[in-house]
């Protein structure tokens, strides 16, 4: 099993640009996340899907939206990148919500200029 | 509100016991966990204890929690320079989509 895999791990983007953050999960996990990663604040929730074709906000959505059109794949997308999205963007998913652990990928590092 | 408060850093010295503390503010969480971070990764799951329990052990690790005062805590024993990372306190909120997660304890260990 690979668990749960991002796609690209890197990428430079130039303010306006827009791009697609990949997740898969091989464990057939219902529930799947976006988080964030800034510095000294933790993760931050950006949105989630309780299952295929289902999603909603989570604590910080603004700029960003989602797709879960299969089970296993979560896709980010950011339509006009802006500096404030410069972060490590953190895909995870659950077989169900809380208490199920969550499983964590690699991160995506994404820089826009 | 829900909260998980953590400090920022800690610094050891190789062959000692690190203590990684944690508070947190919701009395519904149902799972308690700690994460760890090495650099340019994601998070791994270390281990995690039930709200109802105050202590768990597992090989250099022990969890315990003080429900009355909100308080978890992390203890690695005979701490080795490969523990050296960030460490994340999270809870889970029952039936819920919500994971709170604190804002990570960056470990440093002495050689």
């Amino acid at each position: 099993n690979a668990g749960v895999t991002q796609t690209p791990k890197f990428r430079v983007l130039k303010t306006g640009q827009s791009m697609t953050l990949l997740c898969a999960q091989d464990m057939n996990h219902e529930y799947m996340y976006w988080y964030r990663q800034d510095p000294g604040m933790g993760l931050r929730l950006i949105h989630y899907s309780v299952g295929e074709g289902t999603t909603a906000k989570g604590e910080v959505p603004d700029g960003y939206n989602v797709s879960r059109l299969k089970k296993q794949n979560f896709l980010l997308g950011l339509e006009s990148a802006a500096p404030s999205q410069t972060s490590v963007y953190f895909c995870a998913s659950s077989l169900a919500g809380g208490p199920d652990t969550q499983y964590f990928g690699p991160g995506t590092r994404l820089t826009v200029l | 509100g829900e909260d998980v408060e953590q400090s920022l850093f800690l610094s050891v010295r190789e062959g000692d016991s690190s203590v990684i503390n944690c508070t947190y503010t919701d009395s519904s969480s149902t799972y308690l966990y700690w994460y760890k971070q090495e650099p340019g990764a994601g998070l791994q799951l270390l281990t995690y204890i039930f709200s109802n329990m105050d202590m768990k052990q597992d090989q250099r690790l022990t969890v315990l929690l003080n429900k009355k005062d909100k308080h978890l805590s992390l203890r690695i024993a005979d701490t080795q320079t490969g523990d050296s990372a960030i460490y994340f306190c999270a809870e889970s909120i029952a039936g819920t989509y919500k994971y709170i997660f604190g804002t990570g304890t960056r470990l440093k260990v002495l050689a």
